[in-house]
Order: structure tokens, then sequence, then C-alpha cells
């Protein structure tokens, strides 16, 4: 099926590991984005993608860097994993800035 | 700043009525606004999307309509069901890559 495809879907890490989620998105879309999603906290913006070859911070970009790798592939890495980045990872696509967005199915991560 | 509120924030109703849920906003200078479904532990399904300059928007038993000047959107689910329960987000959209998200309506419909 068409749409955004996040690997992987859980994931446990300990304090200080890294790792890169990974998204990519197959309908031609300039836009891509990644969000985290917290209880009572909603959805925050962490980074975005206007298009390929740039990278802009969101609302919450402390502790994340973000590659776009080509226009189908953003991937999100975490240097050193703290408690308060376990979350639900969202990554979403657009067409442009008018257009809707496309979510992934998201990525469960817990840091112990 | 634009803000987004969802009311009510939880609603419960049988199955087979007709609802209404409601998203407002406190700047009008909006792209579009797109109404999301959210099943517990899963992703975000786009439902609807309305652009500025547009109404309303159909798809099955949702309407969604949008009046930019007073900053309010509905969702119109006719013949509710079951499978309708869930979390419902809307989110406006700014000139700058930016989603603006109220904080959702958790809808249960009961058989």
């Amino acid at each position: 099926n068409a749409g955004v495809t996040q690997t992987p879907k859980f994931q446990v890490l300990k304090t200080g590991q890294s790792m890169t989620l990974q998204c990519a998105q197959d309908m031609n879309h300039n836009s891509m984005y990644w969000y985290r999603q917290d209880p009572g906290m909603g959805l925050r913006l962490i980074y975005y993608s206007a298009s390929e070859g740039t990278t802009d911070k969101g609302e919450v970009p402390n502790g994340y860097n973000v590659s776009r790798l080509n226009k189908r592939e953003f991937s999100l890495r975490l240097e050193s994993a703290a408690p308060s980045q376990t979350s639900v990872y969202f990554c979403a696509s657009s067409e442009w800035s008018g257009g809707g967005y496309t979510f992934g199915s998201g990525t469960r991560l817990t840091v112990v | 700043k634009q803000e987004v509120t969802q009311i009510p924030a939880a609603l419960s109703v049988p199955e087979g009525e007709n609802l209404v849920l409601n998203c407002s906003f406190t700047d009008s200078a909006i792209y579009n606004l797109q109404w999301f479904r959210q099943d517990p532990g899963k992703g975000l399904t786009s439902l609807l999307l309305i652009q500025s300059s547009q109404r309303e928007q159909t798809s099955g038993r949702l309407n969604a309509s949008l009046d930019k000047s007073s900053g309010r959107s509905t969702l119109y689910i006719a013949a509710s069901q079951p499978g309708d329960s869930a979390t419902y987000l809307c989110a406006v959209r700014r000139s700058n890559y930016q989603l603006i998200w109220g904080a959702g309506t958790k809808l249960i419909i009961k058989p």
C-alpha cells in the first residue's frame, strides 16, 4: 500500500544508547516531518524537511538529529537516548504547503 | 498565536445516532484544516482535508465544514457505528509547514 513506512515499530533502549528511526514515503511528497506524541501533550514537531536537501528545527529538537537522505527517506537519530525521550514517534509527509499530511503507523520507543 | 480547541473532550453515544464534533481556531490565516482519527496504540488516519477556500468536504458518512471567518470547523458523522470509536483530531495548517493540533475528542459508540 502506498504511504509512509516507519521502522522499527517498537524499540527499547538503555539510557545513553543511540539509534536511528527510519521513514520512507512513496507518494513523491516534497515535505517530510518527525513528530512525537506523549500523553497529555499531543503531537509535537521535532524536525521537518520542506524539500530534499533542507531540514529545520521544530518545536522540540533538542536531543535529536535528522537526515533527509533523498526525496523518499527522512531519518531521525537519537545520539544518546534519555528516559525523557520515551514516546511514540510519527513520521509524516505532505505534497506541498497547502496539501494534507499522511502519517506513518508510528514507532513506540522506551528508554530505560 | 494560533490555538486550536476541540469540544467536547469526550463523547459517548448509542449506535445509529448522528453526531457533531467541533473544532475552533483563533487565527483565520490558515492554509487548510485536516481531520484525523486515531485508534488506541495506532497511527493517524486522515479523514478529510478542507482547503481554506472551501466550505465543506464529504467522504461517505463523514462531512466536514469550515467557516474561516468564525474560526470553526465541524465534523459530522452520520449513522454512527461501533467501528467509529476512536479519538478524532483536527489540525490547522499554517503557512510555514506547521500543523497546530487540537487535543482531540474521544468518541465511544455504544452497541
